[in-house]
């Protein structure tokens, strides 16, 4: 059974840092693109970051390039997003979610419950 | 980036009658060298998180109930609940995996009348 469990969400002042983590487990990690998605409260879902598979290729929405980084360490299974000069806009749950590929043009199948992250002073 | 557009915002139908969401991308979605349109649909429901129902705009992900399809080919898609149950209430949202980044609708949110 394929399970994602988003961790390191919380309270932050504008300007702060935060990383989040996604722990996988069910398939092989490896394989799979991964990608993070947010929804601001009363909002949509908007894309934020993906990575392949191997961790070599990357993307970012407009918005938070240059201020987060995705990576993964296949080794432990988990991906990342390191956010930082973190904005009241970034204010979101934040959801990481498996493609159905490795690189390339998928959609995601599976999403984990979500990490809210909160800038306000 | 692609816009995606659904129609409409909202909207409330009885429990056994058919519900119907479009939506329509601002650029084809339709990739010619294999004939697949990078279209998903994706329902979310307070609290959980996002499930996927539809992708290559009109193939049901395993466990997806029959009563979910989708249609459409190019720039205009359509989500079909043919006879919608208590539990279909959400929100829905499309999806273009065609180009990044990736879009989604702004969502239309289902209820029972």
């Amino acid at each position: 059974e394929v399970q994602l469990l988003e961790s390191g969400g919380g309270l932050v002042q504008p300007g702060g840092s935060l990383r989040l983590s996604c722990a996988a487990s069910g398939f092989t990690f490896s394989s799979y693109a991964m990608s993070w998605v947010r929804q601001a409260p009363g909002k949509g879902l908007e894309w934020v970051s993906v990575v392949s598979g191997s961790g070599g290729t990357t993307y970012y929405a407009d918005s938070v390039k240059g201020r987060f980084t995705i990576s993964r360490d296949n080794s432990k299974n988990t991906l990342y997003l390191q956010m930082n000069s973190l904005r009241a806009d970034d204010t979101a749950v934040y959801f990481c979610a498996k493609s159905q590929g490795m690189i390339g043009r998928w959609t995601s199948d599976y999403w984990g419950q979500g990490t809210l992250v909160t800038v306000s002073s | 980036d692609i816009v995606m557009t659904q129609s409409p915002d909202s909207l409330a139908v009885s429990l056994g009658e058919r519900a119907t969401i479009s939506c329509k991308s601002s650029q084809s979605v339709l990739y010619s060298s294999n004939n697949k349109n990078y279209l998903a649909w994706f329902q979310h429901k307070p609290g959980q998180p996002p499930k996927l129902l539809i992708y290559w705009a009109s193939t049901r992900e395993s466990g997806v109930p029959d009563r979910f399809s989708g249609s459409g080919s190019g720039t205009d898609f359509t989500l079909t609940i043919s006879r919608l149950q208590a539990e279909d209430v959400a929100v829905y949202y499309c999806q273009q995996y065609y180009s990044t980044p990736q879009t989604f609708g702004q969502g239309t949110k289902v209820e029972i009348k």
